[in-house]
Formats: structure tokens, C-alpha cells, sequence
């Protein structure tokens, strides 16, 4: 399967600014995910990040927010914008293997907002 | 009624014996499984996935799948301390094959 890596793997942040975290893979994917991981709590899909075009976002989450980047087959970013201490999460991409619809994880980013 | 619900334990098994998982999912399109496995502090890992009814076995790993019943269960035989983490059912849905997740079941095997 795909080497994925995220950066940064931790980050403490005050309330008020932003952080991009970034996925990088070792090789062309169509689809790449972000998903958050709240303190206790199971994953939860934000958005769905396409290359060449507009990520597709879940309930509940908006592009003002949570902006997302892709700009080719082995990239991806997303901003955490305004942050609050209510963001302080676990922040994970993931991808969907060649296989079919298996998806893989990254290391994830762990996220706490002052 | 929540999309995929599990058990949210804590399931405590002694070393050696089956430890049992399940996971009901409310959409009856669903037509893919997943089982993950995650360590403390660690992102999710796939262990096992199912398409069709009926059990698919892989090491010490069995996945069941009854999709007429709606539930998707994982069995691990010989259970050792290592295998004591959280456990995922994870469903896919949607056009882009999205996974929506269980809260999960944390699983502690007893030396």
C-alpha cells in the first residue's frame, strides 16, 4: 500500500489563528479523505478532497473552516481556520487503495487549541 | 438511529480465548465492511474487509457478514494481550464510497 505522511505530526495552537496540515503520498491517488478524530471519539469524515476540483464536504463542516487543497495526484493540505479549543482533535487523511474501496490512513495530526 | 453502531465495551477477554465484535449499519445500501484496529495514541489500521454474506477468514481474524440482518461482526481466535485496542466497523455510502465509522469498542485481552 501507499507511504503517507503528515505534517505536522503535532501542534499546539492559540485560540484565534490557523494551521495547514499537510498529506503527502508516495504515489498518484484519485481519492484522498480528511477525517477528524475527536479526544474519546470515533472518526468523522470532513470532506472529500478531488484533484482538479472543489472538495465535497460533509454535514456539519463548510469551506470557510476548513479549507482543502489539492493540487495533484499526491497532495493534499487542510487549513484549520479561526481555531477554537473546540478543534482539538486528531486530524487524519486517508486515501483509497488500488485494491478498490479500502482506505488507508495517514499518521494524523494531533491538534490542541489554547 | 445512528449509521453504524457498535458496542462500545470495554470487552475484557483472557489470553487465548474468541474475542467477539459487532456492528449493526442502518443503510441497507451499504455493500462494503471494514474492520479496524487502533492502538492508543496510533492512527486506524485495516484489518479486515467483506463484501459478500457469510464469514471471511484471515489468521486469527474472521469477519461475518449477515446483510439481511444489517450486521457485520469480527471474531479473533487465540486473542493475545497485542491484539488490546479499539476496534472499528467502518460502512461505506455514497457516491464517492465515503466510510462512516462506529464509535468503536475497545477490546482488552488479559494475560
Amino acid at each position: 500500500s501507499a507511504v503517507i505522511s503528515q505534517k505536522p505530526s503535532r501542534d499546539i495552537c492559540q485560540r484565534g489563528t490557523s494551521l495547514t496540515i499537510q498529506c503527502q503520498v508516495d504515489s498518484q491517488v484519485t481519492m484522498m479523505f480528511w477525517y477528524r478524530q475527536q479526544p474519546g471519539q470515533s472518526l468523522t469524515l470532513i470532506a472529500t478532497a478531488n484533484q482538479g476540483s472543489e472538495a465535497t464536504y460533509e454535514s456539519g463542516f463548510v469551506i470557510d473552516k476548513f479549507p482543502i487543497s489539492r493540487p495533484n495526484l499526491t497532495f493534499s493540505t487542510l487549513t484549520v481556520s479561526n481555531m477554537s479549543p473546540e478543534d482539538s482533535s486528531i486530524y487524519l487523511c486517508s486515501l483509497r487503495g488500488r485494491a478498490g474501496e479500502t482506505q488507508y490512513f495517514g499518521p494524523g495530526t494531533r491538534l490542541l487549541v489554547l | 438511529q445512528k449509521e453504524v453502531e457498535q458496542n462500545s465495551g470495554p470487552l475484557s477477554v483472557p489470553e487465548g480465548a474468541i474475542a467477539s465484535l459487532n456492528c449493526t449499519y442502518s443503510d441497507r445500501g451499504s455493500q462494503s465492511f471494514f474492520w479496524y484496529r487502533q492502538y492508543s495514541g496510533k492512527s486506524p489500521e485495516l484489518i479486515m474487509f467483506i463484501y459478500s454474506n457469510g464469514d471471511k477468514e484471515d489468521g486469527r481474524f474472521t469477519a461475518q457478514l449477515n446483510k439481511a440482518s444489517q450486521y457485520v461482526s469480527l471474531l479473533i481466535r487465540d486473542s493475545q494481550p497485542s491484539d488490546s485496542a479499539t476496534y472499528l466497523c467502518a460502512v461505506n455510502r455514497g457516491s464517492a464510497r465515503q466510510l462512516t465509522f462506529g464509535s468503536g469498542t475497545q477490546l482488552t485481552v488479559l494475560p
